[in-house]
């Protein structure tokens, strides 16, 4: 089946430090890959996505490349801030039908940014 | 505004109570899911609808109900809880369930057997 394996944490940074938190997967076929965010007490919110090889998915400063070589969906950004703390999610989807319309999580990796 | 809602966002109950956490959706959504998290195991699929009447099993269906009677509502129900499913709760939906689209995710309900 689908799995997601994404660095333990947690991760402590101080603000404007650089940021990678690695994912890698197995899946069959051609899934889609999400990276997914939790800011502390809230439900989870899309932070980006990418739907096939090569892709880039950015936002907010975050960017993510679709790897299927090395089956990888490292997260990075340049310049954390204090609000970017919170617990980050990598996320497959399977596009094969059948029973592949779940999201299959990684365990998440909670980010500390210090002032 | 765009969102999906459940209710409650905290429960405290007791073994072998039956409870119903109600999810919904103002999107017009196909797709809805139940996912429970918990501390090490990440989130996991509970169940999952593609549209209306047509419900099925997650990763983890044991011990829950659901129904998908409307498009827009789909309620999780525990017919008689137990401690083990003391968890966080969060209902999901999406446009379609053929995997490229987001998931749009509830606040969660944090749910305490004792």
């Amino acid at each position: 089946g689908n799995s997601v394996t994404q660095m333990e944490g947690p991760v402590t940074l101080s603000e404007e430090a650089f940021l990678t938190i690695n994912c890698t997967y197995t899946a069959t076929g051609y899934p889609s890959l999400f990276w997914y965010v939790q800011y502390p007490g809230e439900g989870l919110q899309l932070l980006l996505k990418a739907t096939k090889a090569d892709d880039k998915g950015s936002n907010k400063g975050f960017e993510a490349t679709y790897r299927k070589e090395t089956t990888s969906f490292h997260l990075e950004k340049g310049s954390v801030q204090v609000s970017d703390s919170a617990v980050y999610f990598c996320a497959l989807s399977g596009n094969s039908g059948g029973s592949n319309y779940k999201l299959t999580f990684g365990k998440g990796t909670l980010l500390t940014v210090n002032p | 505004e765009a969102q999906v809602t459940q209710n409650p966002r905290y429960l405290i109950t007791v073994t072998g109570k039956k409870l119903t956490v109600t999810c919904s959706q103002n999107m017009n959504h196909e797709y809805m899911s139940w996912y429970r998290q918990d501390p090490g195991l990440g989130l996991r699929q509970i169940y999952y609808s593609m549209n209306v009447e047509v419900t099925d099993k997650g990763d983890v269906p044991e011990g829950y109900k659901v129904s998908r009677k409307e498009k827009r509502n789909f309620p999780l129900i525990l017919e008689s809880p137990s401690p083990n499913q003391t968890s966080l709760y969060f209902c999901a939906s999406s446009l379609s369930g053929t995997g490229r689209y987001e998931q749009y995710f509830g606040p969660g309900t944090r749910l305490t057997v004792t």
